[in-house]
C-alpha cells in the first residue's frame, strides 16, 4: 500500500512564527486531507487538497501530486495550533481507505 | 448540521469481553469508515460501509466486526477483548465515496484491563 511520511515529527514555536510541515507520499493519490488532531484526540478537517493551493485564514496547503508532496503553512502561530497535523491520502483501493503518516506534534509556545 | 457523534465516549472493559461503539454520520451521509489509533500502530484503517455494505476492511482479526444500519448509522465490535484493544477508536462519515472529504467524530477512548 502507499507509504506516508511527514516531516519534521516535532516542531516547537513560538506565538507568531511561521511553519511549514511536509508530506510525501510513495504512489499517485487523486485525493489528500490535511487533518489536525486536538488534544482530546478529535480529528478536525483543515483541507481536501488533491492538487494545487488552497487557503483558509492563517492556514494554507498546496499538493503536487505529479511530485508526490504535499505541504501545509501556518503562518501567525497561536496556542491554539498546537496538536498533531496529520496527512491522509487515501490507500491503493479506494479513496475510502486513508492513509495515514506518523503526524507533525506541533507545540505553539506563549 | 450536527458533526458525527460516537457513544460511548469512554470505556473501560476487561480481558475477554466484548464491546460495541456506535457512530452516527453527518445527516445525509452514506458512508462510515472506522480506524484505530494507538501510541504503537497510529491510525490505522477497519472498515468501512456503504449503504448498509461493508465495501472495504483492513487487515485486522476477525474479532473486529461492524455493521451499518438502513439510516447509516454504524456499530462496530470487538469480542475477546484483548489488553492490545485499548486504544482510540475513530468514525468518520463522508457524502460521496470514492473521493469525498471525511469528517471525525470526537473517538471512543476504551480501555482493556
Amino acid at each position: 500500500g502507499i507509504q506516508v511520511e511527514q516531516s519534521p515529527p516535532d516542531l516547537i514555536l513560538q506565538e507568531g512564527a511561521n511553519s511549514t510541515l511536509r508530506c510525501n507520499f510513495s504512489d499517485s493519490v487523486n485525493n489528500l486531507q490535511w487533518f489536525h488532531q486536538n488534544p482530546w484526540g478529535q480529528l478536525i478537517n483543515l483541507f481536501y487538497i488533491p492538487s494545487g493551493t488552497k487557503q483558509n485564514g492563517r492556514l494554507s496547503a498546496t499538493t503536487v501530486a505529479t511530485e508526490r508532496y504535499s505541504l501545509l503553512y501556518i503562518s501567525s502561530s497561536q496556542t491554539t495550533d498546537s496538536g498533531v497535523y496529520f496527512c491522509a491520502p487515501p490507500g491503493e483501493t479506494s479513496g475510502s481507505r486513508l492513509t495515514f503518516g506518523e503526524g507533525t506534534q506541533l507545540t505553539v509556545n506563549p | 448540521k450536527a458533526g458525527v457523534t460516537q457513544t460511548p465516549r469512554y470505556l473501560i472493559k476487561t480481558r475477554g469481553q466484548q464491546v460495541t461503539l456506535s457512530c452516527s454520520p453527518i445527516s445525509g451521509h452514506r458512508s462510515v469508515s472506522w480506524y484505530q489509533q494507538t501510541p504503537g500502530q497510529g491510525l490505522q484503517f477497519l472498515f468501512e460501509y456503504f449503504s448498509e455494505t461493508q465495501r472495504n476492511k483492513g487487515n485486522f482479526p476477525g474479532r473486529f466486526s461492524g455493521r451499518q444500519f438502513s439510516n447509516s448509522r454504524s456499530e462496530m465490535n470487538v469480542s475477546t477483548l484483548e489488553l492490545g484493544d485499548s486504544a482510540l477508536y475513530l468514525c468518520a462519515s463522508s457524502l460521496a465515496q470514492p473521493e469525498g472529504t471525511q469528517y471525525f467524530g470526537p473517538g471512543t477512548r476504551l480501555l482493556v484491563l
